[in-house]
């Protein structure tokens, strides 16, 4: 039952430096996510995709990128990571017509950057 | 735009108390309406739901009503264990159904529940 993995699970960057946080779910779902968690301010929406080669901006997409070229997969990517990235990511994912809106998600991964 | 407030906390209660913390909504349309809860170290799962208004989603002791006059829909439980401490978030879908459903989420509430 391994749902939806996401990696690394801690990660410590300088300001400048990129890396791709992974995220990959098992369960054939159409729509994946990302968000980030800050506290005080709940989950907030960076980037979804309702399938492969579709991807669109949510609520705070400035600074991230994403790609979704297999359902599998929804990799989110910072190019020069900042500060103000320091958060705990969450990826999630969920069936695509005829969902209620529930979303599985994944551990969680906890970015600093100094 | 949509949006969920919910209770400022932390709450602290001790075992066997009674829970609530409330929730009010804006959106537009017919929302969907959810309970996730996240324990300590872990990712978000959902607790609850209610798809239209008057719907009562219940799940391991919680309860919460959907409420479309007052634009609520507060959780509740009767008797709190120690197991139930975990942060709390309620959530709302604007296009439940599609395949662009997003969810809105509010602020999330902090529970301890002492012994």
């Amino acid at each position: 039952n391994a749902g939806v993995t996401q990696t690394p699970k801690f990660q410590v960057l300088k300001t400048g430096q990129s890396m791709t946080l992974q995220c990959a779910q098992d369960m054939n779902h159409e729509y994946m996510s990302w968000y980030r968690q800050d506290p005080g301010m709940g989950l907030r929406l960076i980037h979804y995709s309702v399938g492969a080669g579709i991807t669109d901006q949510g609520e705070v997409p400035n600074g991230y990128n994403v790609s979704r070229s297999t359902t599998e997969d929804f990799p989110l990517r910072l190019l020069s990571a900042a500060p103000s990235q320091t958060s705990v990511y969450f990826c999630a994912s969920s069936t695509g017509t005829g969902n209620t809106g529930e979303l599985f998600f994944g551990e969680g991964s906890r970015l600093t950057v100094l | 735009g949509n949006s969920v407030t919910q209770m400022e906390g932390p709450v602290t209660l001790s075992e066997e108390a009674f829970l609530t913390i409330n929730c009010t909504y804006t959106a537009t349309g017919y929302p969907s309406l959810f309970w996730y809860v996240q324990y300590p170290g872990e990712g978000l799962q959902l607790l609850l739901k209610a798809t239209k208004a008057d719907d009562k989603g219940s799940n391991k002791g919680f309860e919460a009503t959907y409420r479309k006059e007052t634009t609520s829909f507060h959780l509740e439980k009767g008797s709190v264990q120690v197991s139930d401490s975990a942060v709390y978030f309620c959530a709302l879908s604007d296009r439940p159904g599609t395949s662009g459903s997003r969810l809105t989420f509010g602020e999330g509430t902090q529970l301890t529940v002492n012994p």
